[in-house]
């Protein structure tokens, strides 16, 4: 099983910075990685899949990157909407996995 | 517009059954490869089970193998879960979710989740 590692845990930003959020795979994944954004209460939202194609409706103040085992997701300016959990997936190989989630909160 | 609209949770005890249905609309059902996905109460998300369009390819966790079964009725719309032998361990709100066209196993649309709670 590829375990998926996203780090910080929890990451305090004020509203126009930049926020980093890293996600680790424990094997390649070549860049079969999706990042989702999930509101409390709310169903997740698919961010970007094959690891940098935003999705449908997705600001381009988001952007991802990495391949193999490293993988970034940035918000370039944060935004009141933009507080939430985020969550990186691999899609390489069965069983499909789920990172722990970074949880960006307002600092 | 894509709907997906979750059924079927509610309390259970341990060692019971419960079938959770999806019903989906505003896209071609039997075309895209479907996947239910839980989250226990304050934990993250966990895959459970997935299905191809046509049903020939099926996946599962193996928290769930030999008790849960995917499956899809392409004519009706609908996609499935059929949970036996449910264990304490299993209480979350289960996500039924589309695979996108360009990579069947991430999601782009999600149901809003029913709740399964077992407990005695």
């Amino acid at each position: 099983e590829i375990v998926m590692t996203q780090s910080p845990a929890t990451l305090s930003v004020s509203p126009g910075e930049r926020a980093t959020l890293s996600c680790r795979a424990s094997q390649s994944v070549s860049s079969n990685l999706a990042w989702y954004q999930q509101k409390p209460g709310q169903a997740p939202r698919l961010l970007f899949f094959g690891t940098s194609t935003r999705a449908t409706g997705i600001p381009a103040r988001f952007s991802g990157s990495g391949s193999g085992t490293e993988f970034t997701l940035t918000i370039s300016s944060l935004q009141s909407e933009d507080f939430a959990v985020y969550y990186c997936q691999q899609f390489k190989n069965w069983p499909l996995t789920f990172g722990g989630g970074t949880k960006v909160e307002i600092k | 517009e894509v709907q997906l609209v979750e059924s079927g949770g509610g309390l259970v005890q341990p060692g019971g059954s419960l079938r959770l249905s999806c019903a989906a609309s505003g896209f071609t059902f039997s075309s895209n490869a479907m996947t239910w996905v839980r989250q226990a109460p304050g934990k993250g998300l966990e895959w459970v089970s997935s299905i191809s369009g046509g049903g020939r390819t099926v996946e599962n966790a193996d928290s769930v193998k030999g008790r849960f079964t995917i499956s899809r009725d392409n004519s009706r719309n609908t996609l499935y879960l059929q949970m036996n032998s449910l264990r304490a361990e299993d209480t979350a709100v289960y996500y039924c979710a589309k695979g996108t066209s360009s990579y069947w196993w991430t999601f782009d649309y999600w149901g809003h989740g029913t709740l399964v709670t077992v407990s005695s």
